[in-house]
């Protein structure tokens, strides 16, 4: 069955970075787009990134635009979020998703992880 | 960028109630509206996708409808395991977009 176990969380202070991971199996890792959704405490869902399943098209929200880089390693069955320059703002629990985008449904996010929790505080 | 509004924000309901979830799009998004349910703790879990389209093991009690800017997700008899938070998203364009959130809790 299809597995996302993020990792990489933490406390961080402000304008520092940090990198998440998401390791996937039960699937065709490179057969499908990923994504980056979060959850700040007690809040609602928030798209942060897109990833094609070749890489070729990245797409990110304004609030991590020319921030937040999001990456995969194929052969490895991984997908990444790289977050530099956080803020108080930024955290949150980081859920990655699998794309499964169809013609009829365009993105959908078929399946979840459990999350990673980022906590940005001095 | 699309914005999508649920209402109610929450809702206290009891078992065996019917219930209807409202989601608007700020603009016409066709019927690429999705609804997701998270409970407490967990995850959110895709239910319904292309406005009526119960994924696979989600029971027929729930259901979707509308179309252009107005959707609704109806559960027609709540059970215990339905007191969750639901959550529709536009997949018509990017920056994909959530409403933000109705909570069912039990009366």
């Amino acid at each position: 069955q299809v597995q996302l176990v993020e990792s990489g969380g933490g406390v961080v202070q402000p304008g520092r970075s940090l990198r998440l991971s998401c390791a996937a199996s039960g699937f065709s890792f490179s057969g499908y787009a990923m994504n980056w959704v979060r959850q700040a405490p007690g809040k609602g869902l928030e798209w942060v990134a897109f990833i094609s399943h070749d890489e070729s098209n990245k797409q990110y929200a304004e609030s991590a635009k020319g921030r937040f880089t999001i990456s995969r390693d194929n052969s490895k069955y991984t997908l990444f979020l790289e977050m530099s320059s956080l803020r108080n703002e930024d955290t949150a629990v980081y859920y990655c998703a699998r794309d499964g985008w169809v013609e009829a449904t365009r993105t959908i996010f078929d399946s979840w992880g459990q999350g990673t929790l980022v906590t940005v505080s001095s | 960028d699309i914005q999508m509004t649920q209402s109610p924000s929450s809702l206290s309901t009891s078992v065996g109630d019917r219930v209807t979830i409202t989601c608007r799009a700020s603009q016409s998004i066709s019927s690429y509206l999705n609804w997701y349910q998270q409970r407490p703790g967990k995850a959110p879990e895709l239910l319904i996708s292309a406005t009526s389209s119960l994924q696979s093991g989600v029971p027929s009690r729930f259901s979707g409808s509308g179309s252009g800017t107005d959707f609704t997700l109806t559960i027609s008899s709540l059970q215990p395991e339905d007191f969750a938070t639901y959550y529709c998203q536009q997949s018509y364009s990017m920056p994909y977009s959530f409403g933000q959130g109705t909570k069912l809790d039990i009366k």
